[in-house]
């Protein structure tokens, strides 16, 4: 069983509609969680991060940590075109030095949000 | 303006022919690691470094050697690149204060003949 899980899609919805991205992870010991998005033919940048378990809102994402079941999800509300990206989870552990402090990768969902 | 800056953007080169990919950040970041995405494989790593003379193997090192002599550099060396190694290459890097903060390139597009 790998890591970190991520359905890659490709996911495509109207404009307007809320959007749920998903990864599932295996490693325990993961404490922070992170959401990047890729434009195409562009590097990730950070969308969001979580710190354990929880809710974390900015805008029209939300991003949701369920420690217990393993998996996090990211909500888009009221999608936009300018969504249109692949979205990549990542998460590591809490000690910072060696390889606990790299991040692990899901293999990203692509989305298109029509107009 | 914050960067990582990654030379050349594209590069096709012939089998056997050593390349060097430059990367250069301008954060006075620790932490440096290069990446390499391929279609349904996703990022994986190739080796990473947390500050000045210590690097270490990511997932998949073969074929690959890095350097880090200067905090702000950490070049990517094919010693005898193969066509396996074509691929999107990025380099990225982060503070250990904010270690989820990784700040990616614009990525170098390998061309392996």
């Amino acid at each position: 069983q790998k890591e970190v899980e991520q359905d890659p899609g490709p996911l495509s919805v109207p404009e307007g509609a809320i959007v749920s991205l998903n990864c599932t992870y295996s490693n325990s010991a993961f404490q922070y969680f992170m959401w990047y998005r890729q434009y195409s033919r562009k590097g990730p940048e950070l969308l969001m991060y979580t710190y354990s378990s929880g809710n974390k809102e900015d805008g029209r994402f939300t991003a949701q940590v369920d420690k217990s079941s393993k998996y996090i999800s990211l909500f888009i509300r009221d999608s936009q075109p300018s969504d249109s990206a692949t979205y990549l989870c990542a998460m590591r552990g809490g000690n910072y030095g060696g390889s606990q402090g790299n991040l692990i990768f899901g293999k990203g969902t692509k989305l298109s949000v029509k107009p | 303006e914050a960067q990582v800056t990654q030379n050349p953007r594209y590069l096709i080169t012939v089998t056997g022919k050593k390349l060097t990919v430059t990367c250069s950040q301008n954060m006075n970041h620790e932490y440096m690691s290069w990446y390499r995405q391929d279609p349904g494989l996703g990022l994986r790593q190739i080796y990473y470094s947390m500050n000045v003379e210590v690097t270490d193997k990511g997932d998949v090192p073969e074929g690959y050697k890095v350097s880090r002599k200067e905090k702000r550099n950490f070049p990517l060396i094919l010693e005898s690149p193969s066509p396996n190694q074509t691929s999107l290459y990025f380099c990225a890097s982060s503070s250990t204060i904010s270690a989820e903060k990784l700040f990616f390139g614009s990525g170098t597009q390998l061309s392996v003949l």
